[in-house]
């Protein structure tokens, strides 16, 4: 089983659709969880932290459920600047992260 | 401040040669990765460094070697090329202090191995 599991999509959704994006994690004593947002060819870059009591910034909201060992990331009104593929990230104690394999956003006109 | 920047973008290498990629940081980070990325794979943590003068196997290390003899360079090495070896290739860095901070990637060498 892998450490981190998405799934790869893709989400095809019209703009302004909402879209939710799950994430499990198999290591209980995770300690910190990101969104890392990845364009086609390039490198990827932090999106949000996710944190216990669930955060927001703009139209992206991201949950954390411990009990389920799972993440979320929703994002909101859609835009065609939202494509892009969205990596789920554990650090799972120490110095490294654990990726998953990404989810594939298409956000359509 | 440039980040991090990667050397070289693009190489193809035939099976058997050598080669070294080369990743900086001006951002006085203590820890340092290189990681490779294949299509439904995610990216796959291959060495580390938690300072200079310190390296450490990743998940994926066979057929590598690294150093960091600098804090601010990490060298990723390949001595016999392989095709299994092609692939996109990030480096990436980030404080030491707290597990949470935000790591940040080079541009990606994309390596092709015949």
């Amino acid at each position: 089983r892998k450490e981190v599991e998405q799934d790869p999509g893709p989400f095809n959704v019209p703009e302004g659709a909402t879209v939710a994006f799950n994430c499990t994690y198999s290591n209980s004593a995770s300690q910190s969880f990101f969104w890392y947002r990845q364009d086609c060819r390039k490198e990827p870059k932090l999106l949000m932290s996710v944190y216990s009591s669930g955060n927001e910034d703009g139209r992206f909201t991201a949950q954390l459920n411990r009990a389920s060992q799972y993440i979320s990331l929703l994002i909101r009104d859609s835009k065609l600047s939202d494509s892009a593929t969205y990596l789920c990230v554990v650090n799972t104690g120490g110095n490294k992260l654990v990726f998953g394999a990404g989810t594939i956003l298409r956000v359509k006109s | 401040n440039a980040g991090v920047t990667q050397t070289p973008k693009f190489r193809v290498l035939k099976t058997g040669q050598s080669m070294t990629l080369l990743c900086a940081q001006d951002m006085n980070h203590e820890y340092m990765y290189w990681y490779r990325q294949d299509p439904g794979m995610g990216l796959r943590l291959i060495h580390y460094s938690v300072g200079e003068g310190t390296t450490a196997k990743g998940e994926v290390p066979d057929g590598y070697n690294v150093s960091r003899l600098k804090k601010q360079n990490f060298l990723l090495g390949l001595e016999s090329a392989a095709p299994s070896q092609t692939s996109v290739y990030f480096c990436a860095s980030r404080t030491r202090t707290g597990g949470a901070n935000e790591q940040y990637f080079g541009p990606g060498t994309r390596l092709t191995v015949t």
